[in-house]
């Protein structure tokens, strides 16, 4: 079984500043890992996900994360954020090829704070 | 078009009441789930169609019921809920059962009274 921790339930910036948000996850076999973004009162849109191969992952709105597997970590990074980006963001797993890869198991979450 | 639509999006029913929550996505996906997100939780996941078969079931109790009627729809029955059933109860789909790419819908928030 998979399992994700984020290590911050919420992370406050200030607008143009580099944000971090971090995640780790727990797995005996290969994984695929996601983050996802829920403004208020709305679904889950995909930032970003790695299934294979290069370890830097772009996404949209200008967020990058970094799969390292010796450290078992998916953090996600935005070199300078905006207002817009203040949401929940959601780190995510599930198994991998040959896995059970029906299944996402989401951390519980960051919520990221922009201010002006 | 790339939309999962879920209807209504709000609801507020009573503990007797029978009601029914749709979803609807005209990708051509052949997958499609509920889950259930509590307030300031993770969505967690409660079925999977595959097909239009029911493939997983998250042990989730019988007062859900889920439907798939054809490849595009997806509804929810409820019946004899609990306040504690109070949740945003979101739609997903994708091309086949893997999450690689899988597609959200804005969901519907219930509250039992």
């Amino acid at each position: 079984a998979q399992s994700v921790t984020q290590l911050d339930s919420q992370v406050p910036v200030f607008e143009e500043a580099p944000v971090e948000l971090r995640c780790n996850y727990s797995s005996s076999v290969s994984v695929y890992l996601f983050w996802y973004v829920q403004y208020p009162n709305q679904g889950l849109q995909l930032l970003l996900k790695y299934l294979s191969g290069s370890t830097l992952v772009k996404g949209i709105n200008g967020f990058e994360a970094e799969f390292n597997k010796s450290q078992t970590s998916f953090h996600l990074r935005k070199p300078s954020v905006h207002i817009s980006d203040t949401a929940e963001y959601f780190c995510a797993v599930s198994g991998g090829s040959g896995g059970s890869n029906y299944k996402l198991t989401f951390g519980k979450g960051t919520l990221l704070t922009v201010n002006p | 078009d790339t939309e999962v639509t879920q209807t209504p999006k709000h609801l507020v029913m009573g503990m007797t009441n029978k009601k029914s929550l749709k979803c609807e996505q005209h990708m051509g996906h052949r997958a499609m789930y509920w889950y259930k997100q509590k307030a300031k939780k993770p969505p967690e996941l409660m079925f999977v169609y595959s097909y239009e078969k029911l493939s997983i079931n998250e042990s989730v109790p019988s007062r859900f019921s889920p439907e798939c009627p054809n490849s595009s729809l997806l509804n929810l029955h409820l019946h004899a809920l609990q306040p504690e059933d109070s949740a945003l109860y979101l739609c997903a789909s994708s091309q086949d059962r893997g999450v690689e790419k899988l597609f959200f819908g804005s969901g519907t928030q219930l509250s039992v009274l």
